[in-house]
């Protein structure tokens, strides 16, 4: 067990449709990150988060947005959701304080089916 | 920020032992290299970091040489679960910095 959670773990929505993607870092991290990973794919980095503020962005679709609340727990919007959408959804969470010892921990991710 | 390259595959047999190099030949002074472990369906767990020389811990080894410009993960008498893909991870995780993953090794070990 990471320490980050993700909910729900499973999702299946229509096209269109729009849904919100939860993760709750580790106790104490104020990074997140949000990476996107469609079938036998590798991880693709969409945004990050410090400490309530967006600090690095990347190949995030428009459709997409994201933020992180004072709690430091975050959320994911994926809207006007494509079939292309359908993929893995990890969040994951560190110190960010910086190296060393600053290692990101994944959640299990959250399993996005659009149909 | 340092872009990494990593053989997309490689097999190997139960007992063995497997070393995956990674480039990184634009590694900056702050940058440490992680590597990461993925199961189909689950989220990278971490293995093992190192900043230079060698590290050890109870799953993996990491040998760095003096340059940093490559590292290279040893998994020791692999078994059927180190079935797995490989991520060598480059940076210093502060804020502000993308942790981009390249694409990984892809490990299979054959019984």
């Amino acid at each position: 067990d990471s320490g980050v959670t993700q909910t729900p773990k499973h999702l299946i929505t229509a096209t269109g449709q729009r849904v919100t993607l939860r993760c709750s870092p580790r106790s104490g991290d104020l990074s997140v990150y949000w990476y996107q990973q469609s079938l036998d794919q590798g991880l693709q980095f969409l945004i990050q988060y410090y400490n309530g503020e967006e600090r690095a962005k990347g190949n995030i679709l428009e459709r997409f947005s994201a933020q992180q609340f004072p709690d430091l727990h975050s959320e994911l919007n994926l809207s006007s959701l494509e079939l292309g959408d359908s993929a893995l959804y990890f969040c994951a969470s560190s110190s960010g304080q910086g190296a060393p010892g600053n290692t990101i921990y994944f959640g299990e991710g959250s399993w996005l089916t659009v149909v | 920020l340092a872009k990494t390259t990593q053989p997309i595959s490689m097999d190997s047999y139960e007992g063995q032992e497997v070393n995956i190099t990674c480039s990184h030949n634009n590694i900056a002074t702050n940058d440490y290299i992680t590597w990461y472990q993925q199961f189909p369906s689950q989220g990278p767990r971490f293995i093992i970091q190192g900043y230079k020389t060698k590290v050890t811990n109870e799953v993996a080894s990491l040998f760095i040489p003096a340059d940093r410009k490559s590292s290279t993960l040893s998994l020791p008498r692999v078994s059927l679960s180190d079935t797995a893909v490989y991520y060598c991870l480059v940076g210093d995780g502060a804020a502000g910095n993308k942790l981009t993953f390249g694409g990984g090794t892809r490990v299979l070990v054959k019984p």
